[in-house]
This record gives C-alpha cells, sequence and structure tokens, in this order.
C-alpha cells in the first residue's frame, strides 16, 4: 500500500450506531488531519494529530471521537450520529504540522446516516 | 477573516485548449501559501501545485502553472493543453500560520469539464 488509506470507502449507519474510520498513511509523516466535505461546503477542518498528539479540535461535536495511537493511524469513532453528518471524511497527513508542506489525501468515506 | 473565493462554480474548456481558474484570497499575514487541488469523482484530492508569498517566481508543474499577483490577491491555476482526465473538481486553498500549526483552508471548488 503507498500513500495515505482509508477504510471503509462507503458506511452507511443509524444515528444508534457506533463505528470507526480508518485512515492509515504510509510516507512516514508526523501530521494527520480529519477533515469534513459536505454538499455544497468547503472543507472543514475536523482535527489535527502531530506525533499521535492532538493538537487542534475545531469545535467537533463530542459525538465524534478521534483515536491516534501512532503517527500512521489515524482513527474517527462515531456514535448517535445526526442526519446532517452524513458526508464525505477526508483523512490526510503532511511531512510536518508547519511548512510549506503538502497535506496527501486519502480517498474519503462516504458516510450516509439513516 | 481568512477565506478563499472561487467565483467559478462550473467551467468548460475544449479538450487541447488552456483553461485558468480563478482565485482570490483574503489574509493579512504576510506568510502565507497557495495551493491547487483536484478531485476526481473518485474523491481522493489530489496535490497540483504550490506557491509562497515570498516567492517571486510563478509556480509551474507540467501544465499546470499558477498565475500568482500578490497585490490583486489572486492566484489562478492555468492548465495547458487540456485533456479529458482533467474533468474534476478544483479546489484552492491557503496556508496560515496559526498558533500551534499551518492550517489549510480551502475555498469552494470549481467544476471543470473537458469537452472532447
Amino acid at each position: 500500500e503507498t500513500g495515505v488509506t482509508q477504510t471503509p470507502r462507503h458506511l452507511v449507519m443509524g444515528m444508534t450506531n457506533k463505528k470507526s474510520l480508518k485512515c492509515e498513511q504510509h510516507l512516514g509523516h508526523n501530521a494527520m488531519y480529519w477533515y469534513k466535505q459536505s454538499a455544497k461546503k468547503p472543507l472543514e477542518l475536523m482535527f489535527v494529530y502531530n506525533f499521535k498528539e492532538q493538537t487542534e479540535n475545531n469545535s467537533v461535536p463530542s459525538r465524534f471521537s478521534p483515536e491516534c495511537p501512532n503517527s500512521s493511524h489515524l482513527f474517527l469513532h462515531l456514535h448517535t450520529l445526526q442526519p446532517e453528518d452524513s458526508a464525505l471524511y477526508l483523512c490526510a497527513s503532511s511531512q510536518d504540522l508547519r511548512g510549506d508542506y503538502e497535506q496527501y489525501f486519502g480517498p474519503g468515506t462516504r458516510l450516509t446516516v439513516t | 477573516a481568512q477565506k478563499i473565493t472561487q467565483t467559478q462554480p462550473g467551467m468548460f474548456v475544449q479538450e487541447k485548449e488552456a483553461v485558468t481558474l480563478d482565485c482570490t484570497y483574503d489574509t493579512s499575514d504576510q506568510s502565507y501559501g497557495l495551493f491547487w487541488y483536484k478531485q476526481p469523482s473518485s474523491g481522493e484530492m489530489i496535490f497540483l501545485i504550490y506557491q509562497g508569498s515570498y516567492d517571486e517566481q510563478n509556480a509551474t508543474e507540467g501544465r499546470y502553472s499558477l498565475n500568482f499577483q500578490k497585490a490583486r490577491k489572486s492566484a489562478n491555476l492555468v492548465i495547458s493543453a487540456s485533456q479529458l482526465g482533467d474533468s474534476a473538481m478544483y479546489f484552492c486553498a491557503m496556508r496560515v500560520e496559526e498558533t500551534s500549526y499551518d492550517k489549510v483552508i480551502f475555498g469552494p471548488g470549481t467544476s471543470l469539464s473537458v469537452i472532447p
């Protein structure tokens, strides 16, 4: 595997379910990010991690719970979601938190909350 | 407020022609960076090109070039010799310095369709 991978690619869940999204980067990067992409809205940054430590929680509701066990893996645990949480969730990584480094994105998980 | 504006929701271009996608930005920071990303229907955001605020030369990367006009706060993407595979959403983004990390702010995107 190369680059940034995300599983699952598609997820349908009820409002009372608990599920997790997984992201893995094979690039040796230090920083990882979760973004939410809703229809007709710009990409929204959710969480930032650097060397497993959370650097930013961009006012995300507590029904989204991130976990970063090591610098290569990032999870997003979901529980008691709302229909408006339906979106494409993108994971990204970059060499470092600062500097002229582009972010490398995974293919995303398309989440539908019913 | 720091913001990216892309005024063209949708664009069409004939195959093999050049196309310019507009991007204007708003920041009071002296140090920042500008990115362009491509998002095909598969969903993955693909990095295309980067321009730092202190770079004097316009960035180029193969068929992509960034027309950087600092005084006008614009960073337009020029795609030369369009190909069918260029059909996708294109996002302009700006890197700004926050307290503990550099944040990337994305614009709303422009949908490009290449016509055979």
